[in-house]
Order: structure tokens, then sequence, then C-alpha cells
């Protein structure tokens, strides 16, 4: 059973720090990984991708990847309170479906 | 266009009635894939086109859902008899497919089943 574990929260976090969202997973195979921002009402919305162990910063986004660890991880610069969702992260072996994990909501306090 | 399309956005129906949900993925995207979420839930997988290969059916929850698509381009997911637990976003996804690349979602379908 290929499973992608997140916290589900919420992850509170005042304005301006930084929030660490956190996701595993069990296919040791999986070789590509997405970070998902889903707005309350809305469709998820791709915001980073990784395909690549070490770190890939884009903006104020930076995802983290650990393949040995089977972990990956979005960090959020400065957070704003536009930035409260759930983000989802989601991995995938060859041209299998991503497997989705049930997300974690953040809260940007202002 | 652009990007994944679906409609209708928001559908009505009485419990009993079957029910068409439409989606255009991104040109070229070789790739479809069904998805519902609930209220307050998670993803739950549905079903995967990828090009002319048999479908994976493996996420439809019961022999009332069923889905189509033509070729490499529209998709319809049908749900017959409609029950009040289907009442859910039905969301359709499309990825480039064979050669890798980034997942993206239309906007979704409201299904209400009253």
């Amino acid at each position: 059973q290929k499973e992608v574990e997140q916290n589900s929260g919420p992850l509170s976090v005042p304005e301006g720090a930084i929030a660490s969202l956190n996701c595993t997973y069990s296919d040791r195979g999986s070789q590509s990984f997405f970070w998902y921002r889903q707005y309350s009402g809305k469709s998820p919305e791709l915001i980073m991708f990784i395909y690549s162990n070490g770190d890939k910063e884009d903006g104020r986004f930076t995802a983290q990847l650990n393949k040995a660890s089977q972990y990956v991880s979005l960090l959020i610069r400065d957070s704003q309170p536009s930035d409260s969702a759930t983000y989802l992260c989601a991995v995938i072996r060859g041209n299998t479906p991503l497997v989705f994990g049930k997300g974690t909501r953040l809260s940007v306090i202002a | 266009g652009a990007g994944v399309s679906q409609s209708p956005s928001n559908k009505v129906t009485e419990k009993g009635k079957d029910v068409e949900l439409r989606c255009d993925p991104i040109s070229g995207h070789t790739a479809l894939y069904w998805y519902r979420q609930r209220l307050g839930q998670g993803l739950e997988f549905l079903i995967y086109f990828q090009g002319n290969s048999a479908p994976d059916k493996s996420g439809l929850p019961s022999d009332r859902f069923s889905a189509e698509r033509t070729g490499e381009s529209v998709s319809t997911l049908t749900i017959q008899r409609t029950q009040q637990e289907d009442s859910a976003v039905y969301l359709c996804a499309s990825r480039p497919g064979l050669a890798g690349g980034e997942q993206y979602f239309g906007p979704g379908t409201r299904l209400t089943v009253t």
C-alpha cells in the first residue's frame, strides 16, 4: 500500500515567520514529488515540484527532498495570512497516478 | 485552452437521476485523472486514463460510476442513479503523461444530490 503521510494540523505560525510542512512516503521507488496549495472551496494549485535530492527554491517557497529518509518538506518564508490554506503533498512513481497525502492545514496569524 | 476546464461548475440533481460531468484537459496532456473530494476530506482517486491504454478504474466506488475519454481529449464521468453520498466536488486533472511532468487540476464540479 503506497502511502503519503502528513500531519493534519492546524499548523499555526505568526505572520513573517517560517512555516515548515512535512511529508513522508512509503514507496522507496517514488521519483517525483509535488506540493499543492488548496484554498477552501477551490481546487488544488501546484506550487512546487522536486525530482532530485536537496533543496529547490522558488520565491518564498523551498522544497526539500531526502530520498534516503523518504521525506519531503516545504518551507514558506515570511509567511503571510494569504498563505493560510491546506497544503497537499503528492508523490509519483513512473506513470502511475499521484498518491496524495490528506494535507496539512496552515494558519498564518496576522 | 490554457488550463484544465470542467463543466458544469455546479450541478444539483435529485436522488436517482443520472449526471454527466465533463473535463477538457490541457492540450497535449495524455494522462487524465478524476478525483472526488467530499467536504473537509482529502482527494479520493477515481479513474486514470493514459493515452490509448486501458483506463485504471481501481478507484471507482461502485458500478454506478463510469468514465469515458475520447482519444486524448475530453473525458466524461457519469454517475447513474445518484445517491446523497455522491455529493462532493469532482476534480479532473491532466499531466503530460509518459514524458512525466506536472499534474494540473481543473476548477472542479460541485455536485449536490438532494
